[in-house]
């Protein structure tokens, strides 16, 4: 089965940079797009990155993604670290057969 | 405008079948390329997405969920149904519905929380 692999958890202090990174367990994670979704306590996730490297309308270019087929992993990257950037963020992709596959996700502290 | 609303039981008691509603609005399920998902989140826990149907009626389900679900359309009511059998209280989650368009889940619907118990 595919998998998705996050840490669990990053922090960063106000106006810094951070990577959180995303590794496909099989095959290439650039056979499929990969999005990152952020989801604030109580709130459903909404989308911070789609189809690799796409910001919807709204998010910050603060927000970047990335591929690395050499690693087999995506990463989202975050500059000018803010406040309101504290988070759980989960990378998702799908499988060979078009099933969904979430990360376990990483929580940010900004402090 | 896309929204998305999840309805169904709060409670469920094991061994039950859980049935859960989402209603939308903003997009047609009749659309190439347009599906709607169902993702579930236990307390503190991390998402796991459960099924998706495509406008084809296309139907895709979670591998290690598959004999217990199953998710049908309704095109002209705007709704997708999932149903859910033999629930068990690990299954207590908040199941959100999205709309799949390009790649990406989104939007979400703002979740519903079940929870079982007896």
């Amino acid at each position: 089965n595919f998998m998705l692999t996050q840490p669990h958890s990053v922090s960063e202090s106000p106006g810094k940079t951070v990577t959180i990174s995303c590794t496909g367990s099989s095959g290439s994670i650039a056979s499929n797009y990969v999005q990152w979704y952020q989801q604030r306590p109580g709130s459903a996730p909404t989308t911070v990155i789609y189809e690799d490297n796409q910001r919807p309308s709204g998010v910050p270019d603060r927000f970047s993604g990335s591929i690395d087929s050499s690693s087999n992993s995506a990463s989202l990257t975050i500059s000018g670290l803010k406040t309101e950037d504290e988070a759980d963020y989960y990378c998702q992709s799908y499988d060979s057969s078009n099933h969904a596959v979430f990360g376990g996700g990483t929580q940010l502290t900004v402090l | 405008q896309i929204t998305l609303k999840e309805s169904g039981p709060t409670l469920v008691k094991p061994t039950q079948t859980l049935t859960l509603t989402c209603t939308f609005s903003g997009f047609s399920l009749s659309t190439s390329g347009v599906g709607v998902g169902w993702i579930r989140q236990p307390p503190g826990k991390a998402l796991e997405w459960l099924a998706l149907i495509y406008w084809d009626d296309d139907k895709r389900y979670s591998p290690s969920l598959k004999s217990r679900l199953t998710i049908t359309k309704d095109t002209s009511k705007n709704q997708v149904v999932l149903t859910m059998t033999n629930m068990d209280p690990v299954d207590t989650a908040t199941y959100y519905c999205a709309h799949r368009g390009r790649g990406e889940l989104s939007p979400w619907g703002q979740g519903t929380l079940v929870t079982v118990s007896s």
